[in-house]
C-alpha cells in the first residue's frame, strides 16, 4: 500500500527555471492538498482540490499552478522559480471529510526545493 | 478565510509532566479540528481529531477539547514521554459549504520532553 506518493525527493532549481512535483496517491482519495513548510515553520496551504477536475486556491497561491485531471494524480508546477520558493513541500490526501471515516490526511514524504 | 493561531510556539515539560497545547479559529463554519504530529525530518501524522458535535474525544494519554462558542480547542498529552517530543499542528476545516476541503494549519508548536 503505497498511500501518498511525491517524486522527486530533492531539488535544486535556478531562477526562472520551471519545475513540476508530482504527487498520486492509491487510496481512491477525492482530496488531495499541496503544501510548502518553511525552516521552522508550519504548514501553508498552496491549492487543494476536492475531485477530478476541481481546484482552488489555498492561502499561497502565487507562483504556483495546479491541476487535477485524475482522482490520484495532483501535480503542482512552478513557473519561473524564485528564492522564495526554496521550502519542503508536501502533499497529502484525504477522503470526503463529510463521512465518518474519512477524516485523516495523509502526506506525502515531501519534496525538498532549493532555489538558487 | 479560515485562520488558525497556536500557542504556544515552544513546549518545553518535565518528563511524566502534562503539556497544553492551544489553538483558535476564526471560520464559524470550521467543524473538523485535528492534530498532526511531526517528527524531525518526516511527514506530518495524524494523532488525534475532533469533530464539532463532540466537546472532548481521549486516546490514552491524548486528549482533545473543542469549544465551539469560543472557537478554541486543546491538546493535552499526559504522561509526557521523551519520545513525545515532537512539532505538533493543529488545523481546522469545513467539512461542509463551500470552503470544504480547504484544511488550514497553525503554525506548530516544538515540544521537549526532558528525561
Amino acid at each position: 500500500n503505497a498511500g501518498v506518493t511525491q517524486t522527486p525527493k530533492f531539488r535544486i532549481l535556478k531562477i526562472g527555471q520551471s519545475m513540476t512535483l508530482q504527487c498520486a496517491q492509491d487510496m481512491n482519495h477525492n482530496y488531495m492538498y499541496w503544501y510548502r513548510q518553511d525552516p521552522g515553520m508550519g504548514l501553508k496551504l498552496i491549492y487543494y482540490s476536492v475531485g477530478a477536475g476541481i481546484t482552488d486556491k489555498g492561502e499561497v497561491p502565487n507562483g504556483y499552478n495546479v491541476s487535477r485531471s485524475t482522482t490520484e494524480d495532483f501535480p503542482l508546477r512552478l513557473e519561473l522559480a524564485a528564492p522564495s520558493q526554496t521550502s519542503v513541500y508536501f502533499c497529502a490526501s484525504s477522503d470526503n471529510l463529510r463521512t465518518s471515516r474519512g477524516t485523516e490526511a495523509f502526506f506525502g514524504q515531501g519534496t525538498r526545493l532549493t532555489v538558487v | 478565510g479560515e485562520n488558525v493561531e497556536q500557542h504556544p510556539s515552544t513546549l518545553s515539560v518535565q518528563e511524566g509532566d502534562s503539556a497544553v497545547i492551544k489553538c483558535t479559529y476564526s471560520d464559524s463554519a470550521s467543524n473538523y479540528f485535528p492534530w498532526y504530529k511531526q517528527e524531525l525530518g518526516k511527514r506530518p501524522q495524524l494523532i488525534i481529531d475532533i469533530r464539532s458535535n463532540v466537546g472532548e474525544k481521549k486516546d490514552q494519554r491524548i486528549a482533545v477539547t473543542l469549544n465551539k462558542t469560543a472557537k478554541h480547542f486543546s491538546l493535552h498529552i499526559t504522561e509526557t514521554q521523551p519520545e513525545d517530543s515532537a512539532v505538533y499542528f493543529c488545523a481546522a476545516s469545513s467539512i461542509g459549504g463551500r470552503s470544504q476541503g480547504n484544511l488550514i494549519f497553525g503554525k506548530g508548536t516544538k515540544l521537549s520532553v526532558k528525561p
